[in-house]
C-alpha cells in the first residue's frame, strides 16, 4: 500500500521561528492533504494540495508530484501552532493514509 | 454552519462490552468517514459511508461495524470490546463523495476499555 513517511518525527521551536516540515509518499500523488491536530485531539484541515503551492496566512504548502514530497511551512510560529501535523493521501478508495506525524512544541 | 459533531466525547467500558459512537456531519455533507487514533498504530481508516451505503471498509476485524441513515448521521459500533481498542474515534465528513473534497473532522470520542 501507500507509504506516507514525514519528518522530522519531533520539533521544538521557539516563538517567532521558522520552520519547515516534510512528508515523503511512495506512489503517485493523490489529493494530499495537511492537517493540524491540536493539543485536544481536533484535527483540521490545513490545504488541500495535490500539487503546486498555496498559502494561507503564516503557513505555505508546496508539494512537488514529481519528486513524491510535499512541504508545510510554518513562518512566526505562535504557541498556537504547537499539536501535531498529519500529512494524508487518498488510498484510491476515497480512504486517507495518514503519516506517522510531526509533533511541533513552540515555546514562549 | 455547526461544525462535525461525536457523541459521546468520553466513554469508559469494560472487555466484552459493546460500544456505539455517533456522528453527526456538517449540514448537506453527504460523505462520512470513521478513523481510529492510537498511539501504537497512528490513524487508521475504517470505513467510509455515501448515501446510507458503505463504499469501503480499512483493514478491521467484524467486531466493527457502522451504518449511515437517511439524514446522513453515522453510527459505529464496536462488540466484544478488547483492550486494544482503546483510542480516539474520529469521524470525518465532506460534501462530495470525492476526497478531493476538503475533510472536516470531529472532535473525536475517547473510548478506554478496562
Amino acid at each position: 500500500g501507500i507509504q506516507v513517511e514525514q519528518s522530522p518525527p519531533d520539533l521544538i521551536l521557539q516563538e517567532g521561528a521558522n520552520s519547515t516540515l516534510r512528508c515523503n509518499f511512495s506512489d503517485s500523488v493523490n489529493n494530499l492533504q495537511w492537517f493540524h491536530q491540536n493539543p485536544w485531539g481536533q484535527l483540521i484541515n490545513l490545504f488541500y494540495i495535490p500539487s503546486g503551492t498555496k498559502q494561507n496566512g503564516r503557513l505555505s504548502a508546496t508539494t512537488v508530484a514529481t519528486e513524491r514530497y510535499s512541504l508545510l511551512y510554518i513562518s512566526s510560529s505562535q504557541t498556537t501552532d504547537s499539536g501535531v501535523y498529519f500529512c494524508a493521501m487518498d488510498t484510491g478508495r476515497r480512504a486517507l493514509t495518514f503519516g506517522s506525524g510531526t509533533r511541533l512544541q513552540v515555546q514562549p | 454552519k455547526a461544525g462535525v459533531t461525536q457523541t459521546p466525547r468520553y466513554l469508559i467500558k469494560t472487555r466484552g462490552q459493546q460500544v456505539t459512537l455517533s456522528c453527526s456531519p456538517i449540514s448537506g455533507h453527504r460523505s462520512v468517514s470513521w478513523y481510529q487514533q492510537t498511539p501504537g498504530q497512528g490513524l487508521q481508516f475504517l470505513f467510509e459511508y455515501f448515501s446510507e451505503t458503505q463504499r469501503n471498509k480499512g483493514n478491521f476485524p467484524g467486531r466493527f461495524s457502522g451504518r449511515q441513515f437517511s439524514n446522513s448521521r453515522s453510527e459505529m459500533n464496536v462488540s466484544t470490546l478488547e483492550l486494544g481498542d482503546s483510542a480516539l474515534y474520529l469521524c470525518a465528513s465532506s460534501l462530495q463523495a470525492d476526497l478531493a473534497d476538503t475533510q472536516y473532522f470531529g472532535p473525536g470520542t475517547r473510548l478506554t476499555v478496562l
